[in-house]
């Protein structure tokens, strides 16, 4: 299985929801993320998780917290977004170690109103 | 500081009509080089890991080379459905723990027409 998979694909919420996306891949590797995607931009690295534990933060607001329960599982627990949190948000795995290219699941489409 | 340049921006070519995307970059010590295909409203699809300058990787109608500075992405013969944007992104060794940043370019939208 060379697959990583999201869920739901599309999420609408309102300013004081809470709310979880999940992602899911059983190709063994030990590394994953959570990525942001703005409309006609790249990708932005959120959060890394390596061996399961948090290894890259890159600033993130507290509004987003995530959560690795085990090495094939990931979640991004969401509340109190902004509307401006409205993107694409991309989990992506990958091995650990020197050569390790990152594998994407389709997306989530999160609206916040 | 670590970065990615790509062009053009945008791309229109008729089918069948060969070309090539770039991406330049700046990084301290290269660990490699990552070329994504990405569709409207999906996420990016693996294409290609280059790792040192010299090394070419064949998919298809889409070859990918590496030079100290740059990669090319050639397209031979493009069809309608390679119509996407193309994202080339980089890691360097520069980075703290286990696993380093992908540093992303901003994309080069590519249309195909019939």
């Amino acid at each position: 299985d060379t697959e990583v998979t999201q869920t739901p694909k599309h999420l609408v919420m309102g300013m004081t929801n809470k709310k979880s996306l999940k992602c899911e891949q059983h190709m063994g590797h030990r590394a994953m993320y959570w990525y942001k995607q703005k409309a006609k931009k790249p990708p932005e690295l959120m959060f890394v998780y390596s061996y399961e534990k948090l290894s890259i933060n890159e600033s993130v607001p507290s509004r987003f917290s995530p959560e690795c329960p085990n090495s094939s599982l990931l979640n991004l627990h969401l509340h109190a977004l902004q509307p401006e949190d409205s993107a694409l948000y991309l989990c992506a795995s990958s091995q650990v170690g020197l050569y390790n290219e990152q594998f994407f699941g389709p997306g989530t489409r999160l609206t916040v109103l | 500081e670590d970065q990615v340049t790509q062009s053009p921006e945008a791309l229109r070519l008729q089918e069948g009509e060969s070309s090539s995307l770039n991406c330049s970059y700046t990084v301290s010590g290269l660990r490699g080089l990552f070329w994504y295909r990405q569709d409207p409203g999906k996420g990016p699809e693996f294409l290609f890991t280059l790792y040192s300058a010299g090394e070419e990787k064949e998919k298809e109608r889409l070859k990918a080379t590496l030079t100290k500075k740059e990669s090319f992405l050639h397209i031979t013969a493009p069809k309608p459905e390679d119509s996407a944007t193309y994202l080339c992104a980089v890691q360097g060794m520069n980075y703290g723990g286990s696993q380093g940043n992908l540093i992303f370019g901003k994309g080069t939208k590519l249309s195909v027409k019939p």
